[in-house]
């Protein structure tokens, strides 16, 4: 299966956006780039997710590199309940493959 | 709308006895998953259900673990016996279809063998 590689942490400040950056250099035809983020003491939570093209809901922004290799979650303004690790999931059916994520750290 | 949800929140039993996890997916879910990240370690993919059939379970660790979804609504996740390195945290997730939809998760179900 294919695999994402980030970084361990990330620190911003409140109300700037923050920048995730991944990369998924084996990622196949068929794989979705997922993102989800568990907050402390709860379950993952759903962010984001795309194929090929650039994607914005209400939580954040998902950037997709032409060649899919690499991916980045653009967060528009941190708020400290953005504080959580946030991981970067390569899925094309059924389960996700969790791996380390990015623990995001926000400061007021 | 609810949730997932499960039960117990937290269980503390000792090595070899049984525990029984339960899990209920947002109404209408057909697909059901199980994770669970031991001390650690990553979250790691247990096993999925379409409805009540078991579609993957490729995760699952050893013949200790038994999961169960009869009438398709929520699922259980028996541990017998009980080892140390059972010990973690227990999600359980539903998507209203396979592929790329979202899935939801529960808050997760503490387990502690002593």
């Amino acid at each position: 299966d294919a695999k994402t590689t980030q970084p361990n942490s990330m620190e911003s400040n409140e109300e700037e956006p923050v920048h995730l950056p991944c990369n998924h250099s084996t990622i196949s035809g068929t794989d979705y780039i997922h993102w989800y983020r568990q907050l402390p003491s709860q379950g993952p939570e759903y962010v984001i997710h795309g194929l090929t093209s650039n994607v914005n809901n209400r939580m954040a922004s998902l950037a997709i590199a032409e060649d899919r290799k690499s991916s980045t979650l653009i967060l528009h303004r941190a708020t400290l309940r953005d504080a959580a690790v946030y991981y970067c999931i390569l899925r094309s059916w059924g389960k996700l493959q969790f791996g380390a994520g990015t623990q995001v750290v926000v400061t007021p | 709308e609810a949730g997932v949800t499960q039960f117990p929140s937290h269980s503390v039993i000792e090595k070899g006895q049984t525990v029984t996890l339960r899990c209920d997916p947002i109404s209408g879910h057909d697909n059901l998953y199980w994770y669970r990240r031991v001390m650690g370690k990553e979250i790691k993919f247990l096993l999925h259900f379409v409805k009540e059939s078991k579609q993957d379970e490729s995760g699952m660790p050893n013949n200790r673990f038994l999961a169960e979804r009869t009438g398709g609504t929520y699922s259980t996740l028996k541990v017998q016996p009980a080892e140390l390195e059972d010990s973690g945290v227990y999600f359980c997730a539903s998507s209203q279809r396979t592929g790329s939809y979202e899935q939801y998760f529960g808050p997760g179900t503490r387990l502690t063998v002593t």
